[in-house]
């Protein structure tokens, strides 16, 4: 059970927007620390994707885009690319548990 | 190029100890701070541990606290993170990871990854 929560899968057709959500607790998100989202390719390590909520790294497409509001955060990806086919994670810091802490995993399915 | 390159694992049975080690290369190692993270077969991330620039700073997940050390080497710009009292459930890919500091907001993210080295308990 992981202390953020967020679907175990998402799907759209190529072209389309999907939105991944991610719902902490006030012990973390709500408690104003930031979220940060990952992809992470079929057999391969984690790639940071967003940081602080809303900003991209150099070299991420301007089709990946955050947000955090309340006790949860959202990544939309627009423009669907069979590339984008990944598992995605959101992370925090929460203050109850003195530790990093990440959500389930989105698998993301490009019909 | 940015690199971290993870080693050390292996088959290990129940009790057993194994410990890992995390080369580092093309940043100034001994500037930033490190974590270990984890992923069981087909599960999620878990964070494990991180530890600050000079190794006198260190924090654990509760599941890992008093049977896993994080240490580091600056001189040979490796992490460690020595394992023992294993158990079937810590069977997993064990990443290290490089922490960026967001100086805004007082976040943390982790910015460099690498490959991960498998650990299994059986």
């Amino acid at each position: 059970q992981s202390v953020l929560t967020q679907p175990p899968s998402v799907s759209g057709a190529p072209g389309q927007r999907v939105t991944i959500s991610c719902a902490g607790s006030r012990s973390n998100i709500g408690a104003g620390y930031d979220v940060h989202w990952y992809q992470q390719l079929p057999g391969t390590a984690p790639k940071l994707l967003i940081y602080t909520n809303i900003n991209r790294p150099s070299g991420v497409p301007d089709r990946f885009s955050g947000s955090k509001s309340g006790t949860s955060a959202s990544l939309a990806i627009t423009g669907l690319q069979a590339e984008d086919e990944a598992d995605y994670y959101c992370q925090s810091y929460d203050n109850s548990l003195s530790g990093w802490v990440f959500g389930g995993g989105t698998e993301l399915t490009v019909l | 190029e940015v690199q971290l390159v993870e080693s050390g694992g292996g088959l290990v049975q129940p009790g057993g100890s194994l410990r890992l080690s995390c080369a580092a290369s093309g940043f100034t190692f001994r500037g930033d701070w490190m974590h270990w993270v984890r992923q069981a077969p087909g599960k999620g991330l878990v964070w494990v541990s991180r530890v600050n620039v000079d190794g006198s700073i260190k924090g654990y997940a509760d599941s890992v606290k008093g049977r896993f050390t994080i240490s580091r080497d600056n001189a040979k710009n490796t992490l460690y993170l020595q394992m023992n009292s294993l158990r079937v459930e810590d069977t997993a890919v064990y990443y290290c990871a490089r922490e960026r500091y967001y100086h805004n907001s007082g976040s943390e993210a982790f910015d460099i990854w690498g490959r991960g080295a498998m650990v299994t308990v059986s």
